[in-house]
C-alpha cells in the first residue's frame, strides 16, 4: 500500500493567500485526522473525519481554516486568508476502526507564509 | 496546559545499552497511551500502546510501563540501536468517549551513538 499521501510537501505563500492542503488516506481507513506541529505547541489535532462526517473540529483554531472530505478517498484543509503564524508542519493521518488509535501519518506538508 | 508532557526534549545513549523514555499525564480519564517514532520529514509512525488495564506491554525490544498511581508512563527500549535516533512521542487517549482523538507529548529527541 502507498501509505497515506499528502501534497503539496512544501507550500510556501505570502500572507493573505489562499492556502489548500491535500490528502489521501490508505483505502480501507475510515477515520481521518488533520493535525499541525509547532514548535511552540507540538504536535495538535485540528479536525478528524469519520465515514466522511466531521466528528470533532474543536482543534480547528479560527474560521480561516476550513475542511472537508467529500469521499473517503480525498480531504483537504484550506486556510484563507493566511497568516504568518499558520506556518507549520500539517499532517493528514488516516486509521480504521479496528484500530482507531494506530493512526497513519502521511510525510506532512511544510507550511511557510511570509 | 499540557495534558501529556515529556520533560525531556532530548536523551543520548550509548549504542547496545538501554534508552529510557518518559512521559507524564495530568488527565485521570486517559485509558489508553500509544508512543510513535518519528524521522526527520516524515510523518510518526506507531510504535506500541498500553492499555490502563495492564501495568506492562513488551514488543520486541520495546516494552512501555504504566503507573496509573503517579500519571506516568515510560518507554525502554533495549539493546539501543543507531537507528533508533528519532523523536519519541507519547500519546493518550480516553478509549470509551466516543472520540478518536489522541493528545500528544511535545517529544523527545533520541540519539544513539555508536
Amino acid at each position: 500500500d502507498a501509505g497515506v499521501i499528502q501534497s503539496p510537501r512544501h507550500e510556501v505563500t505570502e500572507m493573505g493567500q489562499e492556502v489548500t492542503l491535500r490528502c489521501k488516506p490508505i483505502s480501507g481507513h475510515n477515520s481521518l485526522f488533520w493535525y499541525r506541529q509547532t514548535m511552540m505547541r507540538g504536535l495538535e489535532l485540528l479536525i478528524y473525519f469519520n465515514n466522511n462526517v466531521p466528528i470533532d473540529d474543536s482543534g480547528m483554531p479560527e474560521d480561516r481554516f476550513s475542511a472537508k472530505m467529500p469521499n473517503a478517498s480525498f480531504s483537504t484543509l484550506k486556510i484563507q486568508p493566511s497568516e504568518p503564524r499558520d506556518s507549520a508542519v500539517y499532517f493528514c493521518a488516516s486509521s480504521w476502526t479496528g484500530t482507531p488509535y494506530e493512526q497513519y501519518f502521511g510525510p506532512g506538508t511544510r507550511l511557510t507564509v511570509t | 496546559d499540557q495534558q501529556v508532557k515529556q520533560n525531556s526534549p532530548s536523551l543520548s545513549v550509548q549504542e547496545g545499552r538501554i534508552s529510557i523514555l518518559n512521559c507524564d499525564y495530568t488527565n485521570s480519564m486517559f485509558d489508553y497511551f500509544l508512543w510513535y517514532k518519528k524521522y526527520p520529514a516524515e510523518g510518526p509512525t506507531f510504535l506500541i500502546s498500553i492499555s490502563s488495564i495492564k501495568d506492562k506491554n513488551e514488543d520486541g525490544r520495546f516494552t512501555v510501563f504504566l503507573n496509573k498511581s503517579a500519571k506516568h508512563l515510560s518507554l525502554h527500549i533495549v539493546p539501543s540501536q543507531p537507528g533508533d535516533s528519532a523523536v519519541y512521542f507519547c500519546a493518550a487517549t480516553t478509549s470509551g468517549a466516543g472520540s478518536y482523538q489522541l493528545t500528544f507529548g511535545k517529544g523527545t529527541k533520541l540519539s544513539v551513538i555508536p
